[in-house]
């Protein structure tokens, strides 16, 4: 079945350690993004990026980074700068950016103490 | 400040009525997509509309361009459509999503 997969699905580090959180995809969707939601707020973009090699900082992205290196799969690293990391993660995808149908991920809660 | 408003926050609802969440927009957007997050977290999207309306079996959302306002209606309403429902817009000339705090629906048996 084609989808987005995300894991895991809870994940707890220890403060100034830096976790990655793993997204894969096999809709052959170029777009691929990063979102974060926090109780009480709409969800916020952190980084995207619209092919391979290539990816752009969203509204909240200090302290995270990502990587594109294949078009099934965009990791998101949430580093120790991040000063409240404690969240859930949501990955999408889009056949292409912009004006597409986004498609989530099941998230990967993240508790940080 | 580009902002999505939703209404209500919360609703509790009794099985088998009818259904309206709201969701307003401040200048003009390329699309509006509703979105369906569940208590384990994962989110589906059920609508994507620019103009007019759409169906999708029991659930129906309509877009009024003039007055910046889109609204969801749910039929005949079941406990399995207890979810957060999302809304969200493209503006124009923005490649991103601009989403909304949700509405938290509640369908009692």
């Amino acid at each position: 079945d084609g989808g987005i997969t995300q894991s895991p699905k809870y994940l707890f580090r220890k403060e100034g350690q830096n976790v990655t959180l793993s997204c894969e995809q096999n809709l052959n969707h170029d777009a691929m993004y990063w979102y974060r939601q926090d109780p009480g707020q709409g969800l916020r973009l952190i980084y995207y990026s619209q092919i391979v090699n290539d990816f752009q900082k969203g509204d909240i992205a200090e302290g995270y980074s990502v990587s594109r290196e294949k078009k099934e799969s965009f990791p998101l690293t949430v580093t120790s700068a991040q000063k409240n990391p404690t969240a859930f993660y949501l990955c999408a995808s889009s056949l292409q950016g912009g004006g597409y149908e986004q498609y989530f991920g099941p998230g990967t809660r993240l508790t940080v103490t | 400040k580009n902002e999505v408003e939703q209404s209500p926050q919360n609703l509790t609802a009794q099985e088998g009525e009818f259904i309206t969440i709201n969701c307003s927009y401040s200048v003009g957007i390329s699309a509006l997509h509703w979105l369906q997050q569940h208590p384990g977290g994962g989110i589906v999207s059920l609508f994507m509309l620019s103009s007019g309306k759409k169906k999708h079996g029991r659930l129906i959302a309509t877009i009024n361009i003039q007055e910046k306002h889109s609204s969801l209606h749910i039929t005949a309403s079941h406990p399995r459509d207890s979810a957060v429902y999302i809304c969200a817009v493209r503006y124009r000339g923005n490649e991103k999503l601009t989403f909304g705090t949700g509405t938290r629906l509640t369908i009692i048996p």
